[in-house]
Order: C-alpha cells, then sequence, then structure tokens
C-alpha cells in the first residue's frame, strides 16, 4: 500500500482566497483524521470522520474550514476564504480499530502559506 | 478531559548513551499511550504503544516505553542512542471514551556524534 495520499504538498496561496486540501487514506480503514501542525499551538485535531461520518469536529477553528468525506478513498478539507494565521502544516491521518487502540498512520503533509 | 505533557522542549544525548524522553498524561479512564515521532518535513510515524498488559512496551528501532500508573508517565527510552535518532518526537494518550489521539507538543532530540 502506498500509505496515506496528501496533496498538494505545498501551497502558497493569498489571502481570500479558497484552499483545498485532499487526503487519500490506506485502503481498508474507516476512520479519517485531519491535524494543523504549527509552532505556536503544535499538533491540533482538527475533525475526524468514521466510515465516512463526521465524529468530532469541535477543533474546526471557524466556519471559514470545512471538511468532507465523500467516500471511503477521499476527503477535503477546505478554507474559505484563508488567512495569513491558517498558514501551517496540514496532515491526513487514517487508521482501523484494533481491539484496545488504534495507531494512525500519517500522511506527508500539506505546507500552507497564506500571503 | 484527556491531556499530556512533554516537560522538555529538547534533549541532547552523546551517541552511543541511553536516552529518555519524558511524558506524564491526564485521562479520566483508562489510558492508551502512544509515541511517534517526526522526521524532517515528513508525517509522524508510529513508533510503539502501550494498551494494557506489561508496563514496558517495545517498539520500532530498539525504542522502549515504560508505563507507570502510580505516576501517570510513559516515559521513552533507548539504552543506546544513534545521531540517526535525531528527530521530534511526540507523546499521545487517548481514553477508552474516545477515539481520537491528543498530543503533547513534542520533543525534540539531537544525539551528537
Amino acid at each position: 500500500d502506498a500509505g496515506v495520499i496528501q496533496s498538494p504538498r505545498h501551497e502558497v496561496t493569498e489571502m481570500g482566497q479558497e484552499v483545498t486540501l485532499r487526503c487519500k487514506p490506506i485502503s481498508g480503514h474507516d476512520y479519517l483524521f485531519w491535524y494543523r501542525q504549527t509552532m505556536m499551538r503544535g499538533l491540533e485535531l482538527l475533525i475526524y470522520f468514521n466510515n465516512n461520518v463526521p465524529i468530532d469536529d469541535s477543533g474546526m477553528p471557524e466556519d471559514r474550514f470545512s471538511a468532507k468525506m465523500p467516500n471511503a478513498s477521499f476527503s477535503t478539507l477546505k478554507i474559505q476564504p484563508s488567512e495569513p494565521r491558517d498558514s501551517a502544516v496540514y496532515f491526513c491521518a487514517s487508521s482501523f480499530p484494533v481491539a484496545g487502540g488504534n495507531e494512525q498512520f500519517f500522511g506527508p503533509g500539506t505546507r500552507l502559506t497564506v500571503l | 478531559a484527556q491531556s499530556v505533557a512533554q516537560p522538555e522542549d529538547q534533549v541532547n544525548v552523546a551517541e552511543g548513551n541511553p536516552l529518555t524522553v519524558k511524558c506524564t498524561y491526564s485521562v479520566s479512564g483508562n489510558p492508551y499511550l502512544f509515541w511517534y515521532v517526526q522526521y524532517p518535513n515528513r508525517g509522524l510515524q508510529f513508533l510503539l504503544k502501550y494498551i494494557t498488559g506489561d508496563n514496558l512496551v517495545k517498539g520500532s528501532y530498539g525504542f522502549e516505553a515504560e508505563f507507570n500508573k502510580s505516576q501517570t508517565s510513559f516515559h521513552l527510552k533507548k539504552p543506546s542512542a544513534l545521531v540517526s535518532d535525531s528527530a521530534l518526537y511526540f507523546c499521545a494518550v487517548r481514553d477508552t471514551g474516545r477515539r481520537a489521539l491528543t498530543f503533547g507538543s513534542g520533543t525534540r532530540l539531537q544525539v551528537q556524534p
């Protein structure tokens, strides 16, 4: 398996523009997580899905952020409109339920820069 | 609410010496504990986990971690450090009621040759 795939790897955009980040989880994994990593705030959970259904979106910063998972092999994280403070590395991770505990497999991340 | 503390921003150790990266946690139920490593410009990689059973857990690349319930700690250890172990290490926790992990702030490990 190729692992969790994220695209693009790097995105530079101007304030006010719409940004869409994409994720393909590992086949067979039924949990998908979106994280954001910054120097100031560390690694934050934004939202996670189980069987394509959003379970917990309490970490989504504000209404400018939205996430979808239309099928088991694809998810998007959209920021509209983008702001400079959204600059961060965004990670997608997936896992399958293992009795007792689930390790998450992370993608390589998308480095977003909003000018 | 669950939380994780990594008290050291950076740990420096000489190659060949033992290393310890500290982690303490707080959860309402029984903890599931994890260690991840992040190399520059890469995603996090799973190292090891504690679910139940033996307090000493062995993981990838010669790393191990010791679960101490009374001290609510889960320190990462390695008997002999390598320069290639230099990276950012994250401790994470979840309780039995939630699927999502809560990560610590990370500890940068620097192994000097």
